[in-house]
């Protein structure tokens, strides 16, 4: 079955260092979807990549669909404290109804 | 609009005890499912439904079952609790290829 792996699975950095988490899935994807989830609280939609090589951003998170759309990656600019969570990357293949989560980076912010 | 609700927020449950976690939501989504979340292993996916009388097996179905009898519920049946399924459970919702929509998930300890 379709896999999504995410790496680094934790990452600490210093405030105001940039970050970078990578997602790579087994197959083809027809989007992605980013999500971040706070620590004891439940995931929330970031935003949506359909296009292969589609690039989005949102203030400091850079989000990109790879060309052959089946890895992406979320670039965060000189992080804060509040960027501290775990961020999930999740893909649907072809007319799968089945959304598979990647495993997640934890993101730890040094004041 | 509440979103998705899940019930309880915390639950022990004693080995081979039986229990339904509830989750419900008011946006008429057709597409809903229920995550088990596990440190290190991101969001796998137990049972999935595209709508009411109509559910499916996700990644790890096996010692719960689902149905959906109307668009806003979507209940999960443990059968006979294991340690092994000691987990947060998020239930989520969305419509057609948009975000989904998370509770705020149910900590199940099985002792």
């Amino acid at each position: 079955g379709q896999q999504v792996m995410q790496i680094p699975q934790y990452q600490h950095v210093q405030e105001g260092e940039d970050f970078t988490t990578y997602c790579n899935s087994s197959t083809t994807l027809s989007n992605i979807q980013w999500y971040k989830q706070r620590p004891g609280g439940h995931p929330v939609f970031l935003i949506q990549l359909v296009k292969s090589g589609e690039v989005k951003k949102q203030k400091r998170l850079t989000f990109q669909f790879g060309e052959a759309k089946k890895n992406s990656s979320l670039h965060i600019t000189a992080t804060q404290t509040t960027d501290v969570g775990t961020y999930f990357c999740a893909g649907k293949s072809g007319g799968y109804q089945k959304v598979t989560f990647g495993t997640g980076t934890k993101l730890q912010v040094i004041p | 609009n509440a979103g998705v609700t899940q019930t309880p927020k915390f639950q022990v449950l004693k080995t081979g005890q039986s229990m339904t976690l509830q989750c419900a939501q008011d946006m008429n989504h057709e597409y809903m499912s229920w995550y088990r979340q596990d440190p290190g292993m991101g969001l796998r996916l137990i049972h999935y439904s595209v709508g009411a009388g109509i559910t499916d097996q996700g990644e790890v179905p096996n010692g719960y079952n689902v149905s959906r009898s109307t668009t806003e519920d979507f209940p999960l049946r443990l059968l006979s609790a294991a340690p092994s399924q000691t987990s947060v459970y998020f239930c989520a919702s969305r419509q057609g290829r948009t975000e989904a929509f998370f509770g705020q998930g149910t900590r199940l300890t099985v002792v």
